[in-house]
């Protein structure tokens, strides 16, 4: 199983909302990530957990909240959004110890914030 | 910080051989990655550069100069299905892999 799946594909809130992104991978993978990416834009970094624990959170506003449950599962609590957060958020997997430069990335998760 | 700069549009015609440039300013990093990534899809890893020269894996193969801060991905036999946004990202950590990406490529294929 090399899948890294990621759910809702879709989702439309309002800026009061609270909603969650979920990303499961099954590959015994030790790292996983979060990525943000505009239309036609690269994606960029958003937190990386390297054994459950979070390891680099690239100065995200505080209204993005991770979580990792476990090994397997990687959440994004959102929480007070604007609509410039509008974009695909990307979770991705990878081992660790091994300079491979391979990330598994999910399909992405579509928001869009009104 | 770290900057890679790609060609923003690349056309090319079936069958044809098609190179991507990525030029960086960026230092410290492991190696060079390239990805594809489909309108609405996931990123896919293509291809891994840890040492100067050149990777080949299939009709895609890849290359890396640290001395000229460049790298390149090289496409042969281009098909339809390769009409697609293209990354190239440098890896800036030992352990796990944080990638910083470039500005991407659109790569269009026409019959």
């Amino acid at each position: 199983d090399t899948e890294v799946t990621q759910t809702p594909k879709h989702l439309v809130m309002g800026m009061t909302n609270k909603k969650s992104l979920k990303c499961e991978q099954h590959m015994g993978h030790r790292a996983m990530y979060w990525y943000k990416q505009k239309a036609k834009k690269p994606p960029e970094l958003m937190f990386v957990y390297s054994y459950e624990k979070l390891s680099i959170n690239e100065s995200v506003p505080s209204r993005f909240s991770p979580e990792c449950p476990n090994s397997s599962l990687l959440n994004l609590h959102l929480h007070a959004l604007q609509p410039e957060d509008s974009a695909l958020y990307l979770c991705a997997s990878s081992k660790i110890g091994q300079n491979t430069g391979e990330l598994f990335f999910g399909e992405g998760s579509r928001l869009t914030v009104l | 910080g770290q900057s890679l700069e790609q060609p923003s549009e690349v056309t090319a015609v079936e069958g044809a051989i098609v190179q991507i440039n990525c030029t960086y300013q960026t230092s410290g990093f492991y190696g060079l990655s390239w990805y594809q990534q489909h309108d609405g899809g996931a990123p896919t890893f293509l291809s891994y550069n840890a040492l100067d020269g050149l990777e080949e894996t299939g009709r895609f193969s890849s290359f890396l100069s640290r001395s000229d801060s460049y790298g390149y991905l090289l496409l042969q036999e281009l098909q339809m299905k390769d009409s697609a946004s293209y990354f190239c990202a440098v890896g800036m950590n030992t352990g796990f892999q944080k990638l910083v990406f470039g500005t991407g490529t659109r790569l269009l294929v026409s019959p």
